[in-house]
């Protein structure tokens, strides 16, 4: 196990609501990255967060906007929900200095109906 | 935009045997190439990163070879177990220290049959 967690698991929202999914990096990392898994598709790259400021960013629109908190944990938000949003939400953290690789937490699973 | 290319998309190989598929990225601008496992209702899990041409890297019986001039990396599995049935995904990221937007693969699905 990365010693990454990610809350909720699971959860279903109706077009034109917000989510907030969170996100607890594993012990020493001062990085994380978020990726949307859709279907068949491989993860892609949302955004990225170091010492609590966004640091790269994917093509992914202003309603989607994340933060880190002192202690590294991070939060993905995401406004106004389009049916195409339902996808795995996966969080990864990593140590900026280490060898790069990333430490993946289990996603939440978004559903907008 | 990177184009990363993984093929085949599905493997299915019979228990012992050994396999191999494919990572093709654009080799101009390369920084690192990463594999990843990812069992099912698991976590991407991170087998190799390799950031020099002709780098060779193995961890038990998983191996993977980078060619950064032609822009692929191979990734084999000598002697198949079943728990080697995963989805193998790659992806070219910085060579900074730190990953820093990976993009992935549609990844190869590994189905091992006993």
């Amino acid at each position: 196990e990365t010693g990454v967690t990610q809350s909720p698991t699971h959860l279903i929202k109706t077009r034109g609501q917000q989510v907030t999914l969170r996100c607890s990096s594993q012990s020493g990392h001062n990085t994380v990255s978020w990726y949307q898994q859709a279907l068949g598709q491989g993860p892609q790259f949302i955004f990225q967060y170091y010492r609590e400021e966004e640091n790269g960013r994917g093509n992914f629109p202003p309603r989607f906007s994340g933060l880190q908190f002192p202690n590294y944990s991070s939060e993905l938000n995401v406004n106004a929900l389009e049916l195409d949003d339902s996808a795995l939400y996966l969080c990864a953290s990593s140590f900026r200095g280490g060898t790069g690789e990333l430490f993946f937490g289990e996603g939440s699973r978004l559903t907008v109906l | 935009i990177l184009n990363v290319e993984q093929s085949p998309q599905s493997l299915h190989v019979q228990e012992g045997d050994s396999t191999n598929f494919t990572c093709s990225f654009p080799s101009s601008n390369f920084y690192a190439l990463h594999w990843y496992r990812w069992e099912t209702a698991k976590s991407p899990e991170a087998l190799f990163v390799m950031t020099l041409n002709g780098d060779e890297k193995k961890k038990g019986r998983i191996s993977a070879t980078l060619n950064t001039k032609e822009g692929y990396s191979y990734l084999y599995i000598k002697g198949s177990q079943p728990e080697d049935s995963a989805t193998y995904l790659c992806a070219p990221g910085p060579i900074i220290q730190g990953a820093q937007k990976l993009v992935f693969g549609q990844g190869t699905r590994l189905t091992i049959n006993p």
